[in-house]
Formats: C-alpha cells, sequence, structure tokens
C-alpha cells in the first residue's frame, strides 16, 4: 500500500489566492481526517469524515476554509481567500479502526502564504 | 474534554543511554492512548497504542511506554537510544478524534 498521498507537498501562494490540498486516503480506511500544525498551535484537528460524510468542522478556523470528500479515495481542503496566517504544514491522516490502529499521516503540504 | 501536556520541550540524550519522555493526560474516560514519531519534513508514524490490557505497552524501534491511571502518565521509554531516533514525539489521546500535545524534539548527542 502506498500510504495515504497528500499532494502537493509545497505549495507557495500569494495572499487572496484560492489554495486547494488533495489528499488520498488507504484504500478500506473510512475515517479521514485533517490536521493544521503550527510552531504556535501544534497539531489542530480541522474536520473528520466518517463514510465520506463530514462529522465534525468545529476545528475548521473560519468560513474561508472548506473540505469535501466526494468519494471514498479523495478529498479536498480548500482556503478561499487565503491569507499570511494560513501558513502552516496541513496533513491529512486515515484509519480504519481508529481506536485500535490510530491515525496512517501522509507526509504533509506545507503551505506558504505570502 | 480531552488534553494532553508533554512537559520537555526539548531533551538531550547521548547515543546508547536511555531515554524517557513524559506524557499526561485528560480525559473523562477509559483513555486511548497513543505515542508518534515525526522526523524532520515528514508525517508522523505510529509508535505504539494502549487501549486495555497489560500497562506497559511495546512499540516499534524498540520503544514502549507504561500506562500508569492513578497518575494519568503515559511515559515513553526506551533504553539506548540511536541517532536515528533523534525527531519530534507526540503523545495523543482520544477516541475518534485525538488530541495531540505540544511534542517533545529529541537530540542525540554521539
Amino acid at each position: 500500500d502506498a500510504g495515504v498521498i497528500q499532494s502537493p507537498r509545497h505549495e507557495v501562494t500569494e495572499m487572496g489566492q484560492e489554495v486547494t490540498l488533495r489528499c488520498k486516503p488507504i484504500s478500506g480506511h473510512d475515517y479521514l481526517f485533517w490536521y493544521r500544525q503550527t510552531m504556535m498551535r501544534g497539531l489542530e484537528l480541522l474536520i473528520y469524515f466518517n463514510n465520506n460524510v463530514p462529522i465534525d468542522d468545529s476545528g475548521m478556523p473560519e468560513d474561508r476554509f472548506s473540505a469535501k470528500m466526494p468519494n471514498a479515495s479523495f478529498s479536498t481542503l480548500k482556503i478561499q481567500p487565503s491569507e499570511p496566517r494560513d501558513s502552516a504544514v496541513y496533513f491529512c491522516a486515515s484509519s480504519y479502526r481508529v481506536t485500535e490502529d490510530g491515525y496512517t499521516f501522509g507526509s504533509g503540504t506545507r503551505l506558504t502564504v505570502v | 474534554a480531552q488534553s494532553v501536556t508533554q512537559p520537555d520541550i526539548h531533551i538531550t540524550v547521548s547515543e546508547g543511554a536511555s531515554l524517557e519522555l513524559r506524557c499526561n493526560y485528560s480525559y473523562g474516560a477509559t483513555p486511548y492512548l497513543f505515542w508518534y514519531v515525526q522526523s524532520p519534513g515528514q508525517g508522523l508514524q505510529l509508535l505504539l497504542k494502549y487501549f486495555s490490557g497489560d500497562t506497559l505497552v511495546q512499540g516499534i524501534k524498540g520503544f514502549e511506554a507504561e500506562f500508569k491511571r492513578s497518575q494519568t502518565s503515559f511515559n515513553l521509554r526506551k533504553p539506548s537510544v540511536h541517532w536515528s531516533d533523534a525527531a519530534e514525539y507526540f503523545c495523543a489521546v482520544g477516541t475518534f478524534q485525538l488530541s495531540f500535545g505540544a511534542g517533545t524534539t529529541v537530540t542525540v548527542r554521539a
């Protein structure tokens, strides 16, 4: 298995532009999580899905952020418009049995908004 | 509410020496506890987990952790550290939504 695949690995964009981050979870994993990692706030859960349905999006910082999971093998996190304070590493993780197996993380997307 | 505290931001240890990383949790029920490791520029990799049974759990790369309910702790240990263990270590608690600690950075000196 190729693991959780995120793209792009790095993204540099100008303030005000739309940014789309992509994630392909491990086949058979029915939980998908988006986390953001910054020096100041550590790892924050943004949103998670179960069977492609958003379960809890209370961590999404504001309306500029949106996430979708149109099918079991693909999810996107979109920021529109982007701001410099959105600069962070965004991780996607998937799981089959969270309480027994934990999460499998992707390598992350490092987003820089200038 | 669930939360995790990792009191040590940074630890330096000599290669071959033992390592212990502290983790204290707050959780309303029986906790599910995890330790992850993150190498620079990489995602987090699961080292070990605890959810029931033997309170001493073994993980990958020679790591172990001990769950102590009375102390609400889940400390990670390794008897002899290798240079490749230099990384950031995260403790996490939760069921479907994991809360992570702030992390402990481990530096290994020759």
